[in-house]
């Protein structure tokens, strides 16, 4: 099992809509999670930390299953400016200093 | 605006050429990072530096070499490079302070080895 498995997509959605993207990962002493986002040829910047009761940022929620070992990001009422790569990052804490990504889920939005 | 900044934006070398590349946080953070990119591949650690100190090395070739003189700069100085070695190099620093970790990456280097 990879250490961190995201659907590559694409995922096209039209505006306004609500989509999910899943990440499981497979170290079960990981520590902590985050949602990256990637726009195209720019560098990956922090969406959000995810906490393990859950957490939500305007239209962005985030989730974290430590029994099933898969986190989770919502997005309500889709925007064009939506439109990235979303990366799957875990930090398995323990003294390495390697934050772990996904290859990345790629959505797109469109009018 | 970001707090890493990385120069060259892009470079084109050939496979005999020696070229450096350059990483500056002004974030104040103790450990930094070079990361590898490639078409269709999820970001590969490449070195971290903690208290310039390197921590991680992960069985990276010879003909990439960091160097990193103090906690603000970090460098990836590149020898006989190979095509197949173009890429995304991006630099990434952080405070390590326990469990949440983020990372403030740089914008990049694009690499392109001929």
């Amino acid at each position: 099992r990879k250490e961190v498995e995201q659907d590559p997509g694409p995922f096209n959605v039209p505006e306004g809509a609500t989509v999910a993207f899943n990440c499981t990962y497979s170290n079960s002493a990981s520590q902590s999670f985050f949602w990256y986002r990637q726009d195209c040829r720019k560098e990956p910047k922090l969406l959000m930390s995810v906490y393990s009761s859950g957490n939500e940022d305007g239209r962005f929620t985030a989730q974290l299953n430590r029994a099933s070992q898969y986190i989770s990001l919502l997005i309500r009422d889709s925007k064009l400016s939506d439109s990235a790569t979303y990366l799957c990052v875990i930090y398995s804490g323990a003294g390495s200093y390697q934050l772990t990504f996904g290859k990345g889920t790629k959505l797109s939005v469109i009018p | 605006e970001t707090g890493v900044t990385q120069t060259p934006r892009h470079l084109v070398m050939g496979m005999t050429n020696k070229k450096s590349l350059k990483c500056e946080q002004h974030l104040g953070h103790n450990a930094m990072y070079w990361y590898k990119q490639s078409a269709k591949k999820p970001l590969e650690l490449m070195f971290v530096y903690s208290l310039e100190e390197r921590v991680e090395n992960n069985s990276v070739p010879s003909r990439f070499s960091p160097e990193c003189p103090n906690s603000s700069h970090l460098f990836l100085h590149l020898h006989t490079l190979q095509p197949e070695d173009s890429a995304l190099y991006l630099c990434a620093s952080s405070q390590e302070s326990g469990r949440n970790t983020e990372a403030f990456f740089g914008q990049g280097t694009r690499l392109t080895v001929v």
